[in-house]
């Protein structure tokens, strides 16, 4: 069955560091991949996707991810993180097969602390 | 910019009552999508609509949920009879074609329900 894996649930970064955050997933096509961010109290919003072409996608807020097809992986990528950036994170993959219509399946999210 | 919005933010209800949670997807959409998310768990697929139909329902879209779209802009969910194990944050989200092809779901900022 599909699958995507955030292997961290938390991580705490210093305000200015790099960031990335960790996603894999399991699926037997190219997916469709997706970040989303969940401020407190907000919904979901989408920071980047990738569809196809350039494995190296550009988001908004500075974010980029970059699609590995050997590794399976679509890792969320921040040069210098800001105290706003604190939140959580979703990977998702939305699926084009026979079994499945647009649903998108979620990782369990990474939770981002910054310190100042 | 054109945004998904929900309502109630916050339903709390008695178990075994009838809830509706109200969305108003983005106006020129016409793919629909409910996921929820359990305190601390992964959001999950429910159902998707399409064409004044259900395209495709998870496990968890059982009889007791049922899906309309009474008019040309609101998308209910409603849960006939809610269990405790309901209580979650529930999301809205829209589409121009189904997020499994080359197009992106918006997502609401959800209603928390909460059944006691």
């Amino acid at each position: 069955a599909q699958s995507v894996t955030q292997p961290d649930i938390h991580i705490t970064v210093s305000e200015g560091a790099s960031l990335e955050l960790r996603c894999n997933y399991s699926y037997g096509a190219t997916p469709y991949l997706f970040w989303y961010v969940q401020s407190p109290g907000q919904g979901l919003q989408l920071l980047l996707k990738y569809f196809s072409g350039d494995t190296l996608v550009q988001g908004i807020k500075g974010f980029e991810a970059e699609f590995k097809r050997s590794q399976s992986s679509f890792n969320l990528r921040k040069p210098s993180v800001h105290w706003s950036d604190a939140a959580e994170y979703f990977c998702a993959v939305g699926l084009e097969d026979g079994g499945s219509q647009g649903n998108l399946i979620f990782g369990k999210g990474t939770k981002l602390s910054v310190k100042p | 910019e054109p945004e998904v919005t929900q309502t109630p933010s916050h339903q709390v209800t008695q178990m075994g009552q009838e809830v509706i949670l109200r969305c108003v997807p983005i106006s020129n959409h016409l793919y629909f999508y409910w996921y929820r998310q359990i305190l601390g768990q992964k959001v999950e697929f429910l159902v998707s609509f399409y064409n004044n139909e259900i395209s495709e329902k998870s496990e968890i879209f059982d009889d007791q949920f049922s899906v309309e779209r009474p008019d040309g802009s609101n998308f209910t969910l409603k849960i006939r009879s809610t269990k405790l194990e309901d209580s979650a944050m529930y999301f809205c989200a829209s589409s121009e074609s189904l997020a499994g092809g080359s197009d992106t779901q918006y997502f609401g900022p959800g209603t928390r329900l909460t059944v006691l």
